[in-house]
């Protein structure tokens, strides 16, 4: 299986400022045939299902503002806020689909307001 | 409108079998890879099964392979979980999700249900 380790498990940073979430794939997401990395990112609030945030590491969904931004390639990504809102207040998820037998989530980062 | 709307859950004995049904509409859910993910209160998201769109190929997860068997009927447009020798760390809110490919995957989800949990205690 492939691992997903995110960091850090939570992070508290000001009204206007940059959030910054790490995750980490214990083997290689990026397919050679195709050059894409199969990396995708959610965001969750309380209470509510994940929403799709950003696929093959960087493409955002549509919709999603443009203060989210995903970057990386291989076994190195992150999803990074550029002026963080109070409705980003949240947990992030990355997910690996390169696997065939099924995909994995890392553990989550809590984002909140310091 | 994509919708996914979930349904079965709720409180079951340890050993105890429960089906969840996951109604799809405003897409062709025939064309459509479908996942189970589940969250226990408090925790990470866990992906727990997939199947392919005409429901030829099934995955799981190793924590509920040989217990649990997901579904489809693509004439009802609904997703099934059956599950079977419950335990109490399947305790969890379970998602139903659509995943984006048709053909080759599994690839990211962008539909998800809001979820029905279940509860496994005595």
């Amino acid at each position: 299986d492939i691992v997903m380790t995110q960091s850090p498990d939570s992070l508290a940073v000001s009204l206007g400022e940059r959030a910054t979430i790490n995750c980490k794939s214990s083997q290689s997401v990026l397919y050679s045939s195709n050059n894409k990395n199969y990396l995708a990112w959610y965001q969750q609030k309380p209470g509510q299902p994940p929403k799709l945030l950003i696929y093959w590491a960087s493409t955002r969904e549509s919709g999603v503002p443009d203060r989210f931004s995903g970057s990386g390639s291989g076994t190195d990504f992150t999803l990074t806020i550029s002026s963080l809102q109070a409705e980003d207040v949240a947990v992030y998820y990355c997910q690996q689909y390169y696997s065939t037998l099924g995909v994995t989530f890392g553990g989550g980062t809590k984002v909140e307001i310091k | 409108e994509v919708q996914l709307v979930e349904s079965g859950g709720g409180l079951v004995q340890p050993g105890g079998s429960l089906r969840l049904s996951c109604a799809a509409s405003g897409f062709t859910f025939s064309s459509y890879w479908m996942h189970w993910v589940r969250q226990a209160p408090g925790k990470g998201l866990v992906w727990v099964s997939r199947i392919n769109s005409d429901g030829s190929s099934t995955s799981y997860a190793d924590s509920v392979k040989g217990r649990f068997t997901i579904s489809r009927d693509n004439a009802k447009n609904t997703l099934y979980l059956q599950m079977n020798s419950l335990r109490a760390e399947d305790t969890a809110v379970y998602y139903c999700a659509k995943d984006t490919t048709m053909i080759a995957g599994p690839s990211y989800f962008d539909y998800w249900g809001q979820g029905t949990l279940v509860t496994v205690s005595s």
